[in-house]
């Protein structure tokens, strides 16, 4: 299976500032593979960007994803209080694996 | 706008069989893949198995002897049965859409169900 790994554990930033999720894969993951998923408290989660970086309807464009191999990213400009919740990312290459997840609290 | 609403029971005993269904309302059933994924209080995600409309399943691995899924287009509806259970089974079970952009290859998840809290306790 493909490990990927989430960093920071957590994220506190204040609104109006950029957050900046990694998402680490244990082997190189072909075809940009990888979705990005945000779940706020007690919601199911919601997708926001799939193959690395095209976002997923109706998503802002303050969200954008980049990324390739081993190495992806997630950016979230202009935070909103919207957006303070906990962040997955997924690889879809080999089988499916989600990361642990990355928590962006208001500082 | 596509919903998905999942049912089934709250509380299971250890070495029960959990049965959950999943309503699809606004979208077509046999035009889409489907799938569950599960998250245990406060852990990530996991996913449980998804399937074509045509009847291929995938399942996870590490949950394959335990898991049946069924479909019923009449209803609009499909199905889950996880057996043997036990504490390790407690999870917020989601059912998904599979989205329309990913192919059965590549899937990854387009809409999600409110989710159910299982439970497994005696």
């Amino acid at each position: 299976d493909i490990v990927l790994t989430q960093s920071p554990g957590t994220l506190s930033l204040s609104p109006g500032e950029t957050a900046t999720v990694s998402c680490r894969a244990s082997q190189s993951i072909s075809g940009g593979y990888v979705a990005w998923y945000n779940q706020r408290p007690g919601q199911s989660p919601r997708l926001l960007i799939y193959g690395a970086s095209r976002r997923a309807i109706g998503i802002p464009d303050r969200f954008s994803g980049s990324g390739s191999e081993t190495d992806f990213t997630l950016t979230i400009s202009r935070l909103e209080p919207e957006d303070f919740a906990v962040y997955y990312c997924q690889q879809y290459d080999i089988s499916v694996t989600f990361g642990g997840g990355t928590k962006v609290e208001i500082k | 706008q596509v919903q998905l609403q999942e049912s089934g029971p709250g509380l299971v005993k250890p070495s029960d069989t959990l049965s959950l269904t999943c309503n699809v309302s606004d979208t077509s059933i046999t035009y889409y893949h489907w799938g569950w994924i599960r998250q245990a209080p406060g852990k990530g995600l996991e996913w449980i198995a998804y399937f074509h409309h045509g009847g291929v399943t995938k399942f996870n691995p590490s949950l394959k002897s335990r898991v049946t899924i069924s479909l019923d287009t009449s209803r609009s509806q499909f199905s889950v049965r996880l057996s043997s259970l036990t504490a390790a089974d407690t999870a917020v079970y989601y059912c998904v859409r599979l989205s329309g952009s990913s192919t059965w290859t590549h899937p990854f998840f387009d809409y999600w169900g409110q989710g159910v809290l299982v439970t497994v306790s005696s």
